[in-house]
């Protein structure tokens, strides 16, 4: 099982939107709608901002939405705020009780 | 509410074997799936794995059978990550993270676990 493909990186200005993209094959991201995307600040465990492709846990502000079209999952970040510089990773079922993870993307806001 | 407590980290040589702990001090472990993630020095996450609690069954992902075990004691509510033959390569922060199922993400991470391998 392959990584799903990511962006290296991805900037914005603070109150600009950024996106990220996150693409995978029909076997997964295509397949399922089980997609989730993980924060992660420098040197703390990553915390789930999206499940299921567009749902939010509680306490995620709704800046935070999730998108999928065909093998390409997005998550976008509107509203840009400084505290939203992080590593962020996108994750999919892959079937047979496996998941698969993203390559990761490092935002920066400039 | 779930909080995730593993153990401390550890130094071993090339050859030798590991064995991380993921206390779960919550009140929802025996119906929980419990992941096992790794990210080396500077590099992305990998997922390893994960063991279901309610009947202990783990299933690896693709490169890690064999050197890698799941297991659990529900007695003390904690998951264990034993790594045998350990490699250089293994070399990373380990992470347990908790999910009610396989499929809607990890809703609860451990602090994670720096497992280091060198002669």
């Amino acid at each position: 099982q392959s990584a799903l493909t990511q962006p290296p990186s991805a900037s914005g200005s603070p109150g600009q939107s950024v996106t990220i993209s996150c693409t995978g094959t029909s076997s997964d991201v295509g397949f399922y709608n089980y997609v989730s995307w993980y924060q992660q600040h420098p040197g703390k465990a990553p915390k789930l901002m999206i499940f299921e492709v567009n749902k939010r846990p509680s306490g995620v502000p709704d800046r935070f939405s999730g998108s999928k079209s065909g093998n390409t999952a997005s998550l976008t970040v509107s509203g840009l705020q400084a505290e939203d510089e992080a590593d962020y990773y996108c994750s999919s079922y892959a079937g047979s009780n496996k998941n698969v993870f993203g390559t990761g993307t490092k935002v920066t806001v400039l | 509410q779930v909080h995730l407590v593993q153990s401390g980290s550890e130094l071993k040589k090339p050859g030798a074997s590991v064995k991380v702990s993921c206390k779960d001090s919550g009140h929802t472990f025996s119906n929980s799936a419990i992941n096992w993630l790794r990210q080396a020095p500077g590099q992305g996450l990998e997922w390893l794995g994960w063991i279901t609690t309610y009947t202990g069954n783990p299933t690896y992902a693709q490169g890690f059978t064999g050197r890698f075990v799941f297991s659990l004691d529900i007695s003390v509510s904690t998951a264990y990550l034993q790594i045998s033959s350990l490699k250089a390569e293994d070399t990373a922060v380990y992470y347990c993270a908790r999910g009610s199922d396989i499929l809607t993400g990890c809703d609860s991470w451990g602090q994670g676990t720096l497992v280091t391998v060198s002669s």
